[in-house]
């Protein structure tokens, strides 16, 4: 059993379509969850830290918020240039810091 | 300030025959970790070094194994490889270790084993 999971796998919206990716997690204690993008032929690239539930963050049309057994990264009147792969990631406190990434939202934002 | 740089960025090897990729740092950067992505199981994580010492280690055969020199740029080694060693190969760096909200990754190199 997967300890991350990411739906949808794939996202198809429409310029301005505002919709929510999301991410859930079983491990048993949550040091970190942490969210990227990456692009095609490129290294992920590093949003956002969620540590504790009901945290959120924010930057430009995305915003990252936690519960204690999901995220979700809402975007907010995406645009073209949205259009990436989303991963998320998690750390389980206690043990080593050895993150567990899911598979990923690869998002296609029409204009 | 320059990014995280691989090489060679591509690489086409037989089953059978060994490997070695090499990553370096942002200067200043002590921190070095090996992901592998795959369609099928994602972004895995391989090994980290800082300082020299490997810290952390995944869930891989000992075929894969690396090390990290004094000036941190690091080296990743497969033997032996398997058809399904191909993949890509991450690296990313960080000034603190175990810290993945402080990595930057550099454009991974691309494997492939026939």
């Amino acid at each position: 059993e997967d300890q991350v999971t990411q739906s949808p796998e794939a996202l198809r919206l429409q310029e301005g379509e505002s919709s929510s990716l999301n991410c859930s997690y079983t491990v048993s204690g949550l040091r970190g969850l942490f969210w990227y993008r990456q692009d095609p032929g490129k290294g992920p690239e590093f949003l956002f830290t969620l540590y504790s539930a009901g945290e959120e963050k924010e930057k430009e049309r995305l915003k990252a918020t936690l519960t204690k057994k999901e995220s979700f990264l809402h975007i907010t009147a995406p645009k073209p240039e949205d259009s990436a792969t989303y991963l998320c990631a998690v750390q389980e406190s206690g043990g080593s810091y050895i993150p567990t990434f899911g598979r990923g939202t690869s998002l296609i934002v029409h204009p | 300030k320059a990014g995280v740089t691989q090489t060679p960025r591509y690489l086409i090897k037989t089953r059978g025959q060994q490997v070695t990729l090499s990553c370096s740092p942002i200067s200043g950067h002590r921190s070095v970790s090996w992901y592998q992505q795959t369609p099928g199981q994602g972004l895995q994580f391989l090994f980290e070094y800082f300082s020299e010492t490997q810290r952390n280690k995944g869930n891989f055969p000992g075929r894969f194994s690396g090390r990290q020199f004094s000036n941190s740029r690091s080296e990743m080694n497969v033997s032996t490889l398997e058809l399904g060693d191909s993949a890509l190969y991450l690296c990313a760096s960080s000034n603190l270790a175990g810290a993945p909200n402080e990595q930057f990754f550099g454009p991974g190199t691309r494997l492939t084993v026939l």
